[in-house]
Formats: structure tokens, sequence, C-alpha cells
């Protein structure tokens, strides 16, 4: 089955270090692959996607690439500020599956201290 | 602003208190969910409706009841909870339009904060 994996948070940086969140997936088939935000006291929004193999997505400074010799889609920043505080979660749409589904990871809580 | 709006923003109902959760999507799309978030606990899909019909119901306690009037609007009506069904529900909704190039991007309100006391 289709199943995604991320880091166990919380991850703690200092303000302009640079960020790394793991995500690994299992997938049958050919998955679309999303990062979300999710801010203290909000719901989530996107932050990133990217549909197709070798693809990157990017969006206010983060990235991610689509990489399936290594079924992985790490979430990158060159340099985080305290207003990235927040819980990042890696997700998976699967094409052959009932495209309905968005499979989640558990969430990534990141802290930024000045 | 992601074009999805949850009312009430908070909820605060005692074991025997019957109340709804509502949602509206401003968005055009033709699918909508409800989700379920604890602490410490990956996020749970609860209910799905794609054009108004209900297509996925992942073995929720039938003190949840969800309701899709039309496609833009989702309610979830609780009725009878326990303290552990205290968490944050959240609503999203998205287009699905089918075929091999589709995916699933789903945009989210900003939740309902329920306390069962």
């Amino acid at each position: 089955g289709n199943s995604v994996t991320q880091m166990e948070g919380p991850v703690t940086l200092s303000e302009e270090a640079f960020l790394t969140i793991n995500c690994t997936y299992t997938a049958t088939g050919y998955p679309s692959l999303f990062w979300y935000v999710q801010y203290p006291g909000e719901g989530l929004q996107l932050l990133l996607k990217a549909t197709k193999a070798d693809d990157k997505g990017s969006n206010k400074g983060f990235e991610a690439t689509y990489r399936k010799e290594t079924t992985s889609f790490h979430l990158e920043k060159g340099s985080v500020q305290v207003s990235d505080s927040a819980v990042y979660f890696c997700a998976l749409s699967d094409r052959t599956d009932s495209n309905y589904q968005l499979i989640w990871g558990a969430g990534t809580k990141l802290i930024i201290k000045p | 602003e992601t074009g999805v709006t949850q009312t009430p923003r908070h909820l605060v109902m005692g074991m025997t208190n019957k109340k709804s959760l509502k949602c509206e999507q401003h968005l055009g799309h033709n699918a909508m969910y409800w989700y379920k978030q604890s602490a410490k606990k990956p996020l749970e899909l609860m209910f799905v409706y794609s054009l108004e019909e209900r297509v996925e119901n992942n073995s929720v306690p039938s003190r949840f009841s969800p309701e899709c009037p039309n496609s833009s609007h989702l309610f979830l009506h609780l009725h009878t909870l326990q303290p552990e069904d205290s968490a944050l529900y959240l609503c999203a909704s998205s287009q699905l339009s089918g075929g091999f190039s589709s995916y699933n991007e789903q945009f989210f309100g900003p939740g309902t904060r329920l306390t069962v006391l």
C-alpha cells in the first residue's frame, strides 16, 4: 500500500540555519507529492507540490525535489526565519488509487529560535 | 485566506449536547472532506464527499454524522460525544477531474477546535 514517512520532530534550529525535513514514500502507481504547512492556530496550507519525477516544487524560499530513484521528497530551505516555525506535513496522491484520498505523513514540528 | 471557511472556530460542549460544525467553500470544487487532528497523532480522514455523494467513511463512530446539501457546503453533526473526541476538526475541498494526469490538491479551512467536557 501507499505510505509516507517523515522525520520525527521537533526540529529546533537557530535563525538563518539551513533546514532539511526528510520525507520518503512508497507508492504503487505514479504519485504526486505535496508539502503542507500548519502555522499555530490555523489549518493546513499547501506549501509546494511536484507531480512527476525530477520536478522541483518551490515557494517562499522552500524547495523539494521529487526523486523517484530514492522515493524521496525532502523539504529544504537555505535560511530559516522565526516565522517559519510551524508543523510541516508531507503527503502523496496516487493517480492509480482512488484519487480523492491524500496519504499523509505524521507531521514534523519546526521550531526556529532567534 | 484559502477560500474555505469553517464555523465556529471554537466549540465547547457537554457529552449530552448536540451541535453542528459548518464548512463552506468558495472555490467551485466538487469534493469536500472532514479530517480530525488530535495532538501527537497523524491526520485522520473521516468523510469524503464527491459530487455531494459520500464516497468514504473510515469507520467513524455514528456519533459523527456528515451532511453535504450541495457542493459548497458541508456539515458535521455531533451528538453524545466523548472527551476523546476533543480535537481540531478540519474541512478541506478539492477539484477531482479524473484521468491519468489528475492529482488531488486539497484546500483547508482554519478548523474548529472542539472540546468535549
